[in-house]
């Protein structure tokens, strides 16, 4: 079965220092997709960043970018000078191949960020 | 465009009565989601729809709770003899086939159940 693990509940960071949201996924299908977002306390869900299993390159999106390391199931968001608008939930989910059938995510935990001024 | 629009935002209800709440997804999106949020807690999904395919109930906790879908249109999630443990927020999420398959969330339905 598939699982998405977040093992920070919490973290501080320091305005404009970067901070590193951990997120590991276990599957045994080859072809998926790994996705993070945010939910500020007003409870919308924002769409930040997407992986495929095949991309090559780590994908990045502004201050925002994605640590794959496929061997190890790791899918760690990293968030360069942070801000106090990023103080948030982050959701680390995973999808299945759309090619298999299957259009379930799953959602890891959460990991509560906190941005010092 | 518009978003994903759910309605109603809050609902207050008794225990033992039951409840409906509703998805708008995005025009065209043929994927449309239905997760529960409990307070301070991650999502947990529900069920989903992809087109005309069956839907995926896997997510379901009880027989209480049933989801319908008009074609690729609105979805209304029904929660019959509503209890105290179903107080949540209830998201709604679409998706467009192809791409990245990202997300698009409504705004959710808060659900309280005295």
């Amino acid at each position: 079965a598939q699982k998405i693990t977040q093992t920070q509940p919490g973290m501080f960071v320091q305005e404009k220092e970067a901070v590193t949201l951990d997120c590991t996924y276990d599957t045994s299908d080859p072809s998926y997709g790994l996705f993070w977002y945010k939910q500020p306390s007003s409870g919308e869900m924002i769409f930040l960043i997407y992986q495929g299993s095949y991309d090559q390159q780590n994908a990045t999106e502004g201050r925002y970018s994605l640590n794959f390391q496929k061997a190890r199931k790791s899918a760690n968001l990293v968030i360069s000078a942070s801000q106090l608008g990023d103080s948030a939930m982050y959701f680390c989910a995973m999808r299945e191949a759309p090619n298999t059938g299957g259009f379930k995510t799953i959602f890891g935990a959460g990991t509560r960020l906190f941005v010092k001024a | 465009g518009a978003g994903v629009s759910q309605s109603p935002s809050n609902k207050v209800t008794e225990k033992g009565k039951d409840v409906e709440l509703r998805c708008d997804p995005i025009s065209g999106h043929t994927a449309l989601y239905w997760y529960r949020q409990r307070l301070g807690q991650g999502l947990e999904f529900l069920i989903y729809f992809q087109g005309n395919s069956a839907p995926d109930k896997s997510g379901l906790p009880s027989d209480r709770f049933s989801a319908e879908r008009t074609g690729e249109s609105v979805s209304t999630l029904t929660i019959q003899r509503t209890q105290q443990e179903d107080s949540a927020v209830y998201l709604c999420a679409s998706t467009v086939w192809g791409g990245t398959y990202e997300q698009y969330f409504g705004p959710g339905t808060r659900l309280t159940v005295t």
